[in-house]
């Protein structure tokens, strides 16, 4: 089983600040199957990016994805007060698999 | 307007069983793959459950197997999972989500039903 880490567990930033996560997998994996959610306490998560980089439907251009083989990144250029949250990779597949998130918080 | 409708969760004891429902409304739900996944008081989710459009196949965790059953009744728009022999450890919300079907991805997702399970 493919195993997703992300980086850093939390980040404390301003509004109007840039953020970056990481997320890292066990192994390589094919691009396609990497997606990012943003979820919010007591709401479900939202698809953000899909195949890595493309933005679903409906998502701010400030929110960005990059990365292959086994490292991958999601960058906030500019958060908004709305985009404090815990974000999560997932690796589609047989048995689909989760990060452990990350929080980005108001400093 | 896309939905999905949890319904379902409840107290239960250890070694008990519960079914859980997804209510679906402004998509077809007959062309879609659907999942259940699972997440536990501030932790990440966690996949449980996939099936396909017509329920033909499905494919499970391996921390489940054996205990839940995913399945649909299609004009009925509606998806299950019938849990049994729930352990503490299953406990949390579960969250239903639709997979696109142009890219390998959950575009939509239910607000959750709570499991809660009791030792």
């Amino acid at each position: 089983e493919i195993v997703l880490t992300q980086s850093p567990g939390s980040l404390s930033l301003s509004p109007g600040e840039r953020a970056t996560l990481s997320c890292r997998a066990s192994q390589h994996v094919d691009s396609l199957y990497l997606a990012w959610y943003q979820q919010k306490t007591g709401q479900a998560p939202r698809l953000l990016i899909f195949g890595a980089s493309t933005r679903a439907t409906g998502i701010p251009h400030r929110f960005s994805g990059s990365g292959s083989g086994t490292d991958f990144s999601l960058t906030i250029s500019g958060l908004e007060p709305e985009d404090f949250a815990i974000y999560y990779c997932q690796l589609y597949g047989r048995q689909t698999t989760v990060g452990g998130g990350t929080k980005v918080e108001i400093k | 307007e896309v939905q999905l409708v949890e319904s379902g969760g409840a107290l239960v004891q250890s070694g008990g069983s519960l079914r859980l429902s997804c209510e679906v409304s402004g998509f077809i739900f007959k062309t879609y793959w659907m999942h259940w996944f699972r997440q536990a008081p501030g932790k990440g989710p966690v996949w449980v459950a996939r099936l396909n459009t017509d329920g033909s196949s499905t494919t499970y965790a391996d921390s489940v197997k054996g205990r839940f059953i995913v399945s649909r009744v299609n004009a009925e728009n509606a998806l299950y999972l019938q849990m049994n022999g729930l352990r503490v450890e299953d406990a949390g919300v579960y969250f239903c989500a639709r997979e696109s079907p142009d890219f390998y991805a959950m575009d939509v997702w239910g607000q959750g039903t709570t499991v809660t399970v009791s030792s």
